[in-house]
């Protein structure tokens, strides 16, 4: 079965640096990838999606790679604010039928001011 | 706009009871909507996936019996944990899909404690 693994469980910057977070999977590559954030007791919110055939995907402060030769995506948020901090969670959809989610175990990221 | 709402957002219940969840989309058609568990520091683990007005598919090794699904209409997803137990004791968070759509838009979440 697949396997996913975000790099770290926490990650601290400082205010104002490019935070980078990183999510691997074992298997074959997903038809799409996601990128969610998700706040203490609240449900995750969508923030990005890239296509297997797509390299990279921005959205404002936020930039999406996807590299399925190493089976890699990163995430990166620039100009990183303390309001950054949450948990971020890398999600793989690869069955475009069932349109179900698999989450990796997310990375929380920590912002300094 | 994507809107998912779920209630209540917070419920305890005695060993034994059932309990009832809702989700709902409120700005939108969900075709499809999904129920996950989480655990405290653990990722999301997909309970069951149901598209409107028919059975939903369960994950392997969740209870379809103890886990009822419903998913009358194209905003409204119910969950029903019958005959809770302490066991069962977690956040449960649904989320909604738009037809043709990949992304999901999810609700709050429900703290379910089972006493």
């Amino acid at each position: 079965s697949q396997k996913i693994e975000q790099n770290s469980e926490a990650l601290n910057i400082q205010e104002g640096k490019t935070a980078t977070l990183t999510c691997n999977y074992t298997n074959y590559s997903p038809a799409y990838l996601q990128w969610y954030r998700q706040d203490p007791g609240r449900g995750p919110v969508f923030l990005l999606l890239i296509r297997e055939n797509e390299k990279e995907k921005r959205k404002e402060r936020l930039k999406v790679t996807f590299d399925t030769t190493l089976k890699q995506s990163l995430f990166h948020i620039t100009a990183s604010q303390p309001a950054d901090s949450a948990t971020y969670l890398c999600a793989l959809l690869m069955d475009t039928g069932r349109r179900a989610l698999t989450f990796g175990s997310g990375t929380r990221l920590q912002v300094q001011p | 706009g994507a809107v998912v709402s779920q209630h209540p957002s917070r419920v305890i219940c005695k060993s034994g009871t059932s309990v009832k969840i809702e989700c709902r989309s409120l700005d939108f058609q969900a075709t499809t909507m999904f129920w996950y568990r989480q655990f405290p520091k653990k990722s999301l683990m997909l309970m069951a996936t149901s598209n409107e007005g028919s059975k939903a598919t369960y994950e392997q090794g969740v209870e379809k019996d103890k886990f009822l699904i419903n998913h009358a209409s194209l905003t409204l997803s119910t969950l029903t944990v019958t005959s809770a137990h302490p066991e069962d004791s977690s956040f449960y968070i649904c989320s909604a899909s738009e037809a043709g759509a990949y992304e999901q838009y999810f609700g709050p979440g429900t703290r379910l404690t089972v006493t």
